[in-house]
């Protein structure tokens, strides 16, 4: 079965600092690795996915196979980056596949 | 970009009681919905998956007759927690994938917080 490790239950970054936050999986196939975004008060929503290896909000993450791997990425905080981040693996990239989630991180940029 | 509602957003009800939960894509069709259940603190849990016209599939540990869903149309499906108890108190969330355009992106409710006293 899927798995996927989120190591940080809280991030704390001054503005302006970059970030990382953390996430490994585990699956023997060829999954598809996610990112979403809740911010205060709102939905869950995508912030991106590895298959479209594009940068959101300043955001990015390179799914390392060799590491199982999908770190996401922001060389400069802003501190409206603020918001639960989780990690998400889908074992098909047809689009109904079900997800798994990773615990989320709290990241909170420090004014 | 397309719209995943939920009805109620919160609900409280007494343990033996059912509540209705409603998931609605408003601005696509979605043959497939998912829900999830989320503890304070904790991270989302996939009970089922909704599909239109057939029976869901549930997860494992997930008592079918105790949590029934209907996907009787292409932009709706509903889960019902039967008999609840406190124990199902919890933050009820859904999804629908827009299979339109090549995004295959899944969009989530708000949730509903229901809770059982």
């Amino acid at each position: 079965a899927q798995r996927v490790t989120q190591p940080e239950k809280l991030l704390s970054v001054f503005k302006g600092a970059p970030v990382e936050l953390k996430c490994n999986y585990s699956y023997s196939g060829s999954p598809e690795l996610f990112w979403y975004v809740q911010y205060s008060r709102q939905r869950l929503q995508l912030l991106l996915r590895h298959i479209s290896r594009e940068s959101i909000k300043g955001f990015t993450a390179d799914l390392n196979k060799g590491e199982t791997s999908f770190h996401l990425k922001k060389p400069f905080a802003q501190e409206e980056d603020s918001a639960m981040y989780y990690c998400a693996l889908s074992t098909t990239n047809f689009g109904n596949e079900k997800l798994t989630f990773g615990t989320g991180t709290r990241l909170t940029i420090i004014p | 970009g397309a719209v995943v509602s939920q009805h109620p957003s919160w609900v409280i009800c007494k343990s033996g009681t059912s509540v209705k939960i409603e998931c609605r894509s408003l601005d696509f069709q979605a043959t497939t919905m998912f829900w999830y259940r989320q503890f304070p603190k904790q991270s989302l849990m996939l009970m089922a998956t909704s599909n239109e016209g057939s029976k869901a599939t549930y997860e494992q540990g997930v008592e079918k007759d105790k949590f029934l869903i209907n996907h009787a149309s292409l932009t709706l499906s509903t889960l019902t927690v039967t008999s609840a108890h406190p124990e199902d108190s919890s933050f009820y969330i859904c999804s629908a994938f827009n299979l339109a355009g090549s995004s295959y992106e899944q969009y989530f409710g708000p949730g509903t917080r229901l809770t059982v006293t």
